[in-house]
């Protein structure tokens, strides 16, 4: 089975500044997606980035952009000019590619991330 | 943009009462889930349905029961609640399965807030 782990429960981020969230994760299968999703306290959750692992290139939008490490089996958020918006809870997810999977998604316990202005 | 909303955004039952959750999405999507939500414990995957009438089970059906007998709608059923049922629930929607998923992504609902005294 595959998990997902999100070892700091918590960090904090100065408005303007870069941080990075980790996210680890284990699996045997060599293809497989990873999400990054944001719930801000309104508590609608909504998808910040996604990267296929087939594809050597990290993935980007905008100020959000991530650190995948195949092989380390890594998967971090670098959020760039940290914004007040940004403040809420963030969750890494993976889900098998493989033919015949489902669209199951295993969730890490999540980090909350506050902005201080 | 695609729209999945949860009947109520807050919730409070009486142990031993059945208890419904109606989730509805308006993008003709095949698959739909519910999670439930605990501090430290991040989302776990209830039950899942990949179309009418087709459900399977997630990681902690016991106790949960779900019904779809429309593709736009997929309920959350507590034959009897109790206490240790208190959580957040979500509700969430894809388009497709399979290796397509590099467009799979998950579409939360805002959630609902269940306390059962």
């Amino acid at each position: 089975a595959q998990t997902v782990t999100q070892s700091q429960p918590e960090m904090s981020v100065q408005e303007a500044e870069t941080v990075t969230l980790s996210c680890t994760y284990d699996t045997s299968e060599s293809d497989y997606y990873l999400f990054w999703y944001k719930q801000p306290p309104s508590r609608q959750m909504i998808l910040v980035i996604r990267q296929e692992a087939y594809k050597q290139q990290n993935a980007t939008e905008n100020r959000f952009s991530v650190n995948f490490q195949k092989a380390a089996k890594s998967f971090s958020l670098k959020i760039s000019d940290s914004q007040l918006g940004d403040a809420a809870m963030y969750f890494c997810a993976y889900r098998s590619a493989r033919a015949g999977a489902n669209s199951k998604l295993t969730f890490g316990k999540g980090i909350t991330l506050s902005v201080r202005p | 943009d695609v729209k999945v909303t949860q009947s109520s955004r807050y919730l409070v039952k009486r142990t031993g009462e059945k208890v419904f959750l109606e989730c509805v999405q308006d993008m003709d999507h095949e698959n739909m889930f519910w999670y439930r939500q605990d501090p430290g414990l991040g989302l776990r995957l209830i039950y899942f349905s990949y179309d009418v009438k087709m459900k399977e089970k997630g990681d902690i059906p016991e106790g949960y029961s779900v019904s779809r007998e429309k593709k736009e709608r997929f309920s959350l059923i507590l034959e009897s609640a109790s206490t240790n049922q208190t959580s957040m629930y979500l509700c969430a929607s894809s388009l497709t399965s399979g290796r397509v998923g590099a467009l799979d992504e998950q579409y939360f609902g805002p959630g609902t807030r269940l306390t059962v005294t």
